[in-house]
């Protein structure tokens, strides 16, 4: 099986524009989860989709948005910019079934923010 | 908040050396993941471990879950440099269902 692509790997943005990052989950995976990871905070969880619903959402701003396609794609949208948003932003798949929560990630989007 | 606390932060040591790191939390999980990071690619599940007091091993990896289940522990004999890497620990919060990571263990082995 293939496992899960982000795309794009590397973006450079300047303050308030906007971005849209992308993921494809390994087939047959329904669940779809982001997470932010810097230096001083480590991994911390964005947003869950599973089957094209928000099933759980972490504690970041509304400026973070994100969407699951019918075929489990899912995309990820951060608007206005600011420096502190630079990180390596994380797609991570699941099959999404009751207590099967491993996680299998993508290599990540590494954002800079100017 | 459930947190993962994982210790030591960071850990530098010989080629042929044992190591013990360690993901502790004051909070019981119906289980645990542990993933290895290396640079410029995203974590890599290593194993998952449910039931109190498990021992799963995978080559030189051994990983413990706590009695309790509020702990683990990952212990590697004679490191190579292929260790290398940023270890993670991972859990569910039975609150919200929220997957929460710790800040990860930065392991380098020195040749």
């Amino acid at each position: 099986k293939a496992g899960v692509t982000q795309t794009p790997r590397y973006l450079i943005k300047t303050r308030g524009q906007q971005v849209t990052l992308s993921c494809s989950p390994i087939s047959g995976h329904r669940s779809v989860s982001w997470y932010q990871q810097t230096p001083g905070q480590g991994l911390q969880f964005l947003f869950e989709y599973f089957s094209e619903t928000q099933r759980n959402k972490g504690n970041f701003p509304g400026r973070f948005s994100g969407r699951q396609f019918s075929n489990s794609r899912s995309e990820m949208n951060v608007s206005t910019l600011e420096l502190g948003d630079s990180a390596l932003y994380l797609c991570a798949s699941s099959s999404g079934r009751q207590g099967m929560r491993e996680q299998f990630f993508g290599p990540g989007t590494r954002l800079t923010v100017l | 908040t459930q947190l993962l606390e994982q210790s030591p932060q960071f850990l530098s040591i010989q080629e042929g050396e044992n190591l013990t790191v360690y993901c502790n939390s004051s909070s019981v999980f119906s289980s645990l993941q542990w993933y290895r990071q290396e640079p410029g690619e995203g974590p890599v599940l290593l194993v998952t471990v449910v039931t109190g007091g498990e021992v799963k091993k995978l080559k030189r990896l051994t990983f413990q879950f706590g009695d309790a289940r509020k702990d683990s522990s990952l212990h590697i004999t004679a490191a190579q440099p292929g260790d290398t890497g940023l270890y993670l620990c991972a859990a569910t919060s039975n609150r919200d269902d929220k997957i929460i990571f710790g800040k990860g263990t930065r392991l380098h082995i020195l040749p």
